[in-house]
């Protein structure tokens, strides 16, 4: 079974800043990783994800993420943050067989103000 | 459809009630997960049906939870003597290609929110 842990349930940041969220795993497979954002009344979109290749992910929204399999991470990161960005963000993994058969971390919300 | 679609978007039932939530898929897409997602929390699977078969139905919470999808588009979750513990959103997702795939975009529904009183 695979365990998601999202360390950080709120994150306040002022606009144009870097943000960085955080998202650590516990799987006794290999996984694949995922970044979903969950705008207000809207579902969830993809991000972006990882499943084999370069650690380094770009996604849209100017996001990206690097997998780090010692330390069991796959942090998002963006170097300037807009007020649109605030929303909810979901880290997930999937086992490496399973494909879409996701585990969700419990979000951390981002929230930028102006 | 352009989406996934949910209806309700809300629903509120009295606790013991029975409901029914709908989804329907892209068209055509083979995959249909059904997730919960309680306040504060991250969607939580439920249930999975490749076409019309239910190929996992490991996290249902209990055997008042039942998910049928018998043409293998639309799909629905029952909820029967709903309890209070039942509200949260429900979400639906949909892909064109089996769970195993992963190059294969999961596109996700906005939700059902259930409210139990």
């Amino acid at each position: 079974a695979q365990s998601v842990t999202q360390l950080d349930s709120q994150v306040p940041v002022f606009e144009e800043a870097p943000v960085e969220l955080r998202c650590n795993y516990s799987s006794s497979v290999s996984v694949y990783l995922f970044w979903y954002v969950q705008y207000p009344n809207q579902g969830l979109q993809l991000l972006l994800k990882y499943l084999s290749g370069s650690t380094l992910v770009k996604g849209i929204n100017g996001f990206e993420a690097e997998f780090n399999k010692s330390q069991t991470s796959f942090h998002l990161r963006k170097p300037s943050v807009h007020i649109s960005d605030t929303a909810e963000y979901f880290c997930a993994v999937s086992a490496g067989n399973a494909g879409n058969m996701l585990t969700f971390g419990g979000g951390t919300r981002l929230m930028v103000k102006p | 459809g352009a989406g996934v679609s949910q209806s309700p978007r809300y629903k509120v039932a009295k606790r013991g009630q029975d409901v029914a939530l709908r989804c329907d898929p892209i068209s055509g897409h083979v995959s249909l997960f059904w997730y919960q997602q309680a306040l504060g929390q991250g969607p939580e699977f439920l249930t999975y049906f490749q076409n019309e078969a239910q190929l996992d139905k490991s996290g249902l919470p209990s055997d008042r939870f039942f998910a049928e999808r018998p043409e293998g588009s639309v799909s629905t979750l029952k909820i029967q003597r709903t309890q209070q513990e039942d509200s949260a959103v429900y979400l639906c997702a949909s892909s064109s290609r089996p769970a195993g795939a992963t190059n294969e975009k999961l596109f996700f529904g906005s939700g059902t929110q259930l409210s139990v009183l």
